[in-house]
């Protein structure tokens, strides 16, 4: 079965920029797939960032956005902050009606 | 501005039925795709399956025979039912709306404050 991929971990200096991918273990995702991101902090619900690839949801700045690079769906911050250091999940649409989640990236902003 | 609450026991005996419902408020459950979604503690998120306000329900093929998930217009609310519960179904459950427009749904845009249900005698 083909599952969906994410760094387990990852970093960025204050002020950096980092990019969070998303992929499968078998294939490469498109807009066909509808990424999209959601952030996470200990204790609360996931927040959404993203869907539909790149449309970012209200009121999140636009230091987020969303792409396709390569085979990997992408989710690129900017100007990274201190609480941006949270877990950070995509989910794809699989085909059939079914939807499956990656397993998360841990964002440090170090 | 929409809000998703989920509500049901926090307790279930292993090999009974695990029921939530989630209360829609602020909008209406019709016109719009609904999902539940669990988190095992210290772990990543599962997508359970979705209903539609009308329509077919699709589901987890991993949870498929122990899910049914349906939909009370009048009451503005929709609920999950897990049947068969183990211990491994220890998790916060999550209730959310997918986000649709032109038929086709691209992510979620709400969610609910999540409910730990814990699997124990």
């Amino acid at each position: 079965q083909t599952v969906v991929t994410q760094e387990p971990s990852s970093s960025v200096s204050p002020g950096g920029t980092v990019t969070l991918t998303c992929g499968l273990s078998s294939g490469s995702v498109s807009t066909t797939y509808y990424p999209s991101w959601y952030q996470q902090t200990p204790g609360q619900a996931p927040r959404t960032l993203i869907y539909f690839t790149n449309t970012r949801s209200s009121g999140v700045p636009d230091r987020f956005s969303g792409s396709i690079l390569g085979n990997k769906a992408a989710l690129t911050i900017t100007g990274a902050q201190a609480d941006d250091e949270s877990d950070y999940y995509c989910v794809l649409y699989m085909g059939s009606g079914s939807w499956m989640f990656g397993g998360g990236t841990k964002l440090t902003v170090l | 501005q929409v809000q998703l609450q989920e509500s049901g026991p926090g307790l279930v005996k292993p090999s009974e039925t695990l029921s939530l419902t989630c209360t829609v408020s602020g909008g209406s459950i019709s016109g719009h795709y609904w999902s539940w979604v669990r988190q095992p503690p210290g772990k990543g998120l599962e997508w359970i399956g979705y209903v539609p306000y009308s329509g077919r329900t699709n589901y987890n093929p991993s949870l498929k025979s122990r899910v049914t998930m349906s939909v009370d217009t009048s009451k503005n609310q929709f609920s999950l039912k897990l049947s068969s519960v183990t211990a491994a179904d220890t998790a916060v459950y999550y209730c959310a709306r997918y986000y649709c427009t032109d038929g086709l749904c691209g992510g979620f845009d709400y969610w609910g404050q999540g409910t730990l249900v814990t699997v124990s005698s």
